[in-house]
């Protein structure tokens, strides 16, 4: 069946630094994909989706390449701030619900 | 907008005591769901509903009963509450039971069992 690999952390990055957390896909067609984030004491939001391959998803400076040719859905962002400190969750996507894993929790020094 | 307004944010129990976690959502979603955080184990499914008057059981039901009575709210109760029930509780919501639609989240409920 379909399912998605996130990398473990946590991530430990000073800030302005590049980050990337890879996600990888297998599915027999070609799901939506999501990169939800939880801020400390609060609860999980949308950081961006892709519905298609070759759709690029991007907020808030973070961007995700769904790429069919390494069934890849990595996050990245050029350079991270203290404020970016946080659970990052590539959720596996199946009917009815979304099964979110434990995340990647990034932290970020000044 | 309001979204998913989840009461209360904390909650101490006594083990044995029942109460409700109350949830309501604004935006007309079919789709509710609950689901328990504890560290390590991510996020668990409890329960979910595809619409009024109808529930289904999750990954982890068992302690947990819901009901849906209406588009708009999807309480979860916990019978007899034990100290395995302490946990952040989040309620969520998306349009449809389409898994390329995003999911709407509440705050979270800490819940301790003591």
């Amino acid at each position: 069946g379909d399912s998605v690999t996130q990398m473990e952390g946590p991530v430990t990055l000073s800030e302005e630094a590049f980050l990337t957390i890879n996600c990888t896909y297998t599915a027999t067609g070609y799901p939506s994909l999501f990169w939800y984030v939880q801020y400390p004491g609060e609860g999980l939001q949308l950081l961006l989706k892709a519905t298609k391959a070759d759709d690029k998803g991007s907020n808030k400076g973070f961007e995700a390449t769904y790429r069919k040719e390494t069934t890849s859905f990595h996050l990245e962002k050029g350079s991270v701030q203290v404020s970016d400190s946080a659970v990052y969750f590539c959720p596996n996507t199946g009917f009815q619900k979304l099964v979110f894993g434990t995340g990647t929790r990034l932290l970020v020094s000044p | 907008n309001a979204g998913v307004t989840q009461t209360p944010k904390f909650q101490v129990l006594k083990t044995g005591q029942s109460m409700t976690l109350q949830c309501a959502q604004d935006m007309n979603h079919e789709y509710m769901s609950w689901y328990r955080q504890d560290p390590g184990m991510g996020l668990r499914l409890i329960h979910y509903s595809v619409g009024a008057g109808i529930t289904d059981q999750g990954e982890v039901p068992n302690g947990y009963n819901v009901s849906r009575s209406t588009t708009e709210d999807f309480p979860l109760r916990l019978l007899s509450a034990a100290p395995s029930q302490t946990s952040v509780y989040f309620c969520a919501s998306s349009y449809s039971t389409y898994s390329g639609n995003t999911i709407y989240f509440g705050e979270g409920s800490w819940l301790t069992v003591v």
